[in-house]
C-alpha cells in the first residue's frame, strides 16, 4: 500500500499478557518512529529507528517495552506483562529523514488492558 | 527546553479564515516549525512546515516572524471537515537525541 499500515487496529489484552504491535512503513523510508498517545493528549515519543538500527529508545517507559526492526522495514513494538497504564493508542510513523521532514503516520493500534 | 504553547481550543464558522498561533520562545537556530492535523481515530497528518517568513501550500499558510519565537497557521475558508486537533511542533535534543515535541494541540471546532 501507499501509506503506513499498523495492525491490529484494536487489541484487548488481559493484565499481564504480552502483546505485539506491527508497523509496515512506507517502502524506502529510512526513519521509523513509535509514539504512544493517551486520550486527549498529544503523541509521546517512544523510540526511533534508522533502517534496522534503534538509535533512540529514550522514550520507552519501562523495560517491559521492546521494539525491533530487524530488516530495516517492518517494525514490531512488544509490550510484556501489560499493565492498565499501558492502555493507549500506539502510533507508528515513517519518513525519509529523521528531522525537518514530513512524517507519515499509520492509523494506530488502540490497546486496552483489562 | 524547546516547547510550544497553543490555545487548548478554538471555535469558528464555515467559510471563515482561522488563525492558530503557537509560541516557541526557545526554538533552536536550525529548527523548523511543523504543523500536523489529527482527526479522531486517525494518525496525525502533516500540514505544513517552515523556517522563516511565509510558507503556503494548497491547504494552509504558515507565518513566522523574524524572531521565530512564534508562528501562525492560517486555514482559509474552513469547512466542517477541518474540525480536528492541530499540533505545532519544534524539536529539541534530549540526551543528544533529536526529538519532535508534541503538546496537547489545539482542538478546532468548525460550526455550520
Amino acid at each position: 500500500g501507499a501509506g503506513v499500515s499498523q495492525s491490529p487496529r484494536y487489541k484487548v489484552a488481559k493484565r499481564g499478557q504480552d502483546v505485539a504491535l506491527r508497523c509496515d512503513p512506507i517502502s524506502g523510508h529510512v526513519s521509523l518512529f513509535w509514539y504512544q498517545q493517551a486520550l486527549g493528549q498529544g503523541p509521546e515519543f517512544l523510540t526511533y529507528f534508522q533502517n534496522e538500527a534503534q538509535l533512540d529508545k529514550s522514550g520507552l517507559p519501562s523495560d517491559r517495552f521492546f521494539a525491533e526492526r530487524p530488516e530495516g522495514s517492518v517494525s514490531t513494538l512488544k509490550i510484556q506483562r501489560t499493565q492498565q497504564e499501558d492502555s493507549a493508542v500506539y502510533l507508528c510513523a515513517s519518513s525519509v529523514l529523521r528531522v525537518n521532514t514530513e512524517a507519515f503516520f499509520g492509523q494506530g493500534t488502540r490497546l486496552t488492558v483489562v | 527546553l524547546a516547547k510550544t504553547t497553543q490555545p487548548i481550543s478554538m471555535d469558528s464558522y464555515e467559510g471563515q479564515e482561522v488563525n492558530i498561533t503557537c509560541s516557541h520562545n526557545n526554538i533552536a537556530t536550525n529548527d523548523y516549525i511543523t504543523w500536523y492535523q489529527q482527526f479522531p481515530s486517525q494518525g496525525p497528518r502533516f500540514i505544513i512546515q517552515g523556517y522563516k517568513t511565509k510558507v503556503t501550500n494548497e491547504v494552509a499558510s504558515l507565518f513566522i516572524p523574524a524572531d521565530r519565537k512564534s508562528s501562525t497557521l492560517s486555514l482559509p475558508r474552513v469547512s466542517l471537515s477541518d474540525t480536528a486537533v492541530y499540533y505545532c511542533l519544534v524539536g529539541e535534543f534530549r540526551d543528544s537525541n533529536y526529538q519532535l515535541i508534541w503538546g496537547a494541540g489545539t482542538k478546532l471546532i468548525i460550526k455550520p
